[in-house]
């Protein structure tokens, strides 16, 4: 099956930093999602991502499907931002959506 | 609306229990998915439901049953586990060719 590797695998940052989240895919995807996971579990939506640049606010996105990776910059961190983020692919005609081994990013004061 | 709601939040149950973990979208969406993540682990897919029908099923052992009774809902019952099975169970949906939505998760403990 599709490997999808993240780096890096721990991150702090103090706050106002900016920083880059890198995602590899070992095969050509589909869909791509970006997550940031809360302290309490909650996966919650960031960038729905096949292709292109996306931007929301502190958050942008880019994802180059023929070079299989895509990058999540979060610019002026803030404590808030702290948690796990994740990647996660579609290929093909599966439904199955492979998660990412997971950025942990602390932001600190 | 883009919610899942998961119920219950919590739950602890003994390996002789017989227990339900309940999923609700009411997003049209007819793709629905149960996910198992283990602490500083990524979540795994468990099963998929497409169009209410088990569509895949990543060898599941036969302790976690789905069930899919309509569009809206996604049922995982669970029976004689492991104490290894403890973990966060997670639901997801979506529409084929967009974005997956998740719930907030069952936090699961087996004594």
């Amino acid at each position: 099956g599709i490997q999808v590797e993240q780096s890096p695998p721990d991150l702090i940052l103090q706050e106002g930093a900016n920083s880059t989240l890198r995602c590899n895919f070992s095969d050509s995807v589909n869909n791509l999602q970006w997550f940031h996971q809360n302290p309490w579990g909650q996966l919650i939506n960031l960038f729905y991502i096949p292709s292109g640049t996306k931007q929301n606010g502190r958050l942008s996105a880019t994802t180059v499907a023929t070079e299989r990776y895509s990058l999540l910059y979060i610019s002026s961190s803030q404590t808030t931002d702290s948690g796990v983020y994740f990647c996660a692919v579609n290929t093909g005609t599966a439904s199955k959506l492979t998660f990412g081994t997971g950025t942990r990013l602390q932001v600190t004061l | 609306d883009t919610e899942v709601t998961q119920t219950p939040k919590h739950l602890v149950m003994g390996m002789t229990n017989k227990k339900s973990l309940k999923c609700e979208q009411h997003m049209g969406h007819r793709a629905m998915y149960w996910y198992k993540q283990k602490a500083k682990k990524p979540p795994e897919l468990m099963f998929v439901y497409s169009y209410e029908k088990l569509s895949i099923n990543e060898s599941v052992p036969s302790r976690f049953s789905p069930e899919c009774p309509n569009s809206s809902l996604l049922n995982l019952h669970l029976h004689a586990l492991q104490p290894e099975d403890s973990a966060l169970y997670l639901c997801a949906s979506r529409l084929a060719g967009t974005e997956a939505f998740f719930g907030q998760g069952t936090r699961l403990t087996v004594v």
